[in-house]
């Protein structure tokens, strides 16, 4: 069974449009949830936590989590050629608030 | 700023070998860990470390084995590299809130 689970992609924006990635996970008992971007050839960076239910804005990005829903998403509003990453989703367990990581989706902003 | 660096950027290593990969932080942070990350599988935790001397086995332990004398200074050991070992290898330090902060990655090619 995946606990987090994205949609591999490639998701393909153009530029100026929002991009919308989203992440399901299956454990309940998850209270904290998390967005990495992932440029080739390099390591995650961390862009997003959010620990409650709602949404939560910074700058361009905005993360929003439906516990009820068991599902996390991110939005980027007025999407760059820089954007084009892979963006990966992470929780922690409800047992052991382990991070689990989702395998990623892959964005590509067409300019 | 979290600064987590690691020995080596590329390394190619012959089979048999036993390697050492360092990573080092500068954040005070208790928790560290090592991932491999392959192109469809993801990140995958080998092992981590919520203390000095202390370890816990990941989901891919076999072949690996760590040292944590220090708090900042988290090692990766293989023992006796193989090919499938040829990976992407990331350590990240972890807060107290859960947010993980990688390392630039260290890129293994056993021959």
């Amino acid at each position: 069974q995946k606990e987090v689970e994205q949609n591999s992609g490639p998701l393909s924006v153009p530029e100026g449009a929002i991009a919308s990635l989203n992440c399901t996970y299956s454990d309940r008992g998850s209270q904290s949830f998390f967005w990495y971007r992932q440029y080739s050839g390099k390591s995650p960076e961390l862009i997003m936590s959010i620990y409650s239910n709602g949404d939560k804005e910074d700058g361009r990005f905005t993360a929003q989590l439906n516990k009820a829903s068991q599902y996390v998403s991110l939005l980027i509003r007025d999407s760059q050629p820089s954007d084009s990453a892979t963006y990966l989703c992470a929780v922690t367990s409800g047992r052991d608030d382990k991070i689990i990581f989702g395998k990623g989706t892959r964005l590509h902003i067409l300019p | 700023d979290v600064k987590v660096t690691q020995s080596s950027r590329y390394l190619v290593k012959r089979t048999g070998e036993k390697v050492f990969l360092e990573c080092v932080q500068d954040m005070d942070h208790e928790n560290m860990f090592w991932y491999r990350q392959d192109p469809g599988l993801g990140l995958r935790l080998i092992y981590f470390s919520y203390d000095v001397k202390m370890k816990e086995k990941g989901d891919i332990p076999e072949g690996y084995s760590v040292s944590r004398e220090k708090k900042e200074r988290f090692s990766l050991i293989l023992e006796s590299a193989s090919t499938n070992q040829t990976s992407m290898y990331l350590c990240a330090t972890e807060d107290s809130s859960y947010e993980q902060y990688f390392g630039p990655g260290t890129r293994l090619t056993v021959t």
